[in-house]
């Protein structure tokens, strides 16, 4: 089972601020990397697949970079709607498997 | 627009059974795969369970839930199904359906359910 590690598992932040989070393998998953946005008390929202492709009515503020077992995602100016918790999962090989998520909270 | 609507989540006891159901709509429903994730209280997201689209059933389940847990599609009413059996403590969870954009290659998941809730517990 390949591992998906996130750092940090909790960010403060201000809004307008840029955020980094990092996803990590246990081993390559080549591109098969995708990144969610969990609000509270909502469903998961597909952000990016293939490490850095941005889903329909994804806003540009989101990208995704990386590639092997190294994976960044990246907000350029956080906003108020912003504040959730991400998570990475990989879908190259089974069982898929989620990271155990990074929590973005106003600072 | 893809909806996905979850249902059938209740309080069980251990050992017990439920069924989950996922109305689709907004979709060619056999054209694409289907999957199972879960959430427990306070915790992360725990792929479940998958079934490629058309009529093969080809599946894939995490070893927590094999041979307990089915996956299952009826096309014609464009439904998803996740039959649990011996339930166990563990298993208690919100629980969602999600689309996946292909018909059984690339397993991430772009649109989710609402989410039931399964709670298992004496």
């Amino acid at each position: 089972e390949i591992v998906m590690t996130q750092s940090p598992a909790t960010l403060s932040v201000s809004p307008g601020e840029r955020v980094t989070l990092s996803c990590r393998a246990s081993q390559s998953v080549s591109s098969n990397l995708a990144w969610y946005q969990q609000i509270s008390g909502q469903a998961p929202r597909l952000l990016i697949s293939g490490a850095s492709t941005r889903a329909t009515g994804i806003p540009v503020r989101f990208s995704g970079s990386g590639s092997g077992a190294e994976f960044t995602l990246t907000i350029s100016s956080l906003q108020s709607e912003d504040f959730a918790v991400y998570y990475c999962q990989q879908y190259n090989n089974w069982p898929l498997t989620f990271g155990g998520g990074t929590k973005v909270e106003i600072k | 627009e893809v909806q996905l609507s979850d249902s059938g989540g209740g309080v069980v006891q251990p050992g017990g059974s439920l069924r989950l159901s996922c109305a689709a709509s907004g979709l060619t429903f056999s054209s694409y795969g289907m999957s199972w994730v879960r959430q427990a209280p306070g915790k992360g997201l725990e792929w479940v369970s998958s079934i490629i689209g058309g009529g093969t059933g080809n599946t894939y389940s995490a070893d927590s839930v094999k041979g307990r847990f089915t996956i299952s599609r009826d096309n014609s009413k464009n439904t998803l199904y996740l039959q649990m059996n011996s339930l166990r403590v563990e298993d208690t969870a919100v629980y969602y359906c999600a689309k996946n954009p292909t018909w059984g290659t690339t397993w991430l998941f772009d649109s989710w359910g609402q989410g039931t809730l399964v709670t298992v517990s004496s």
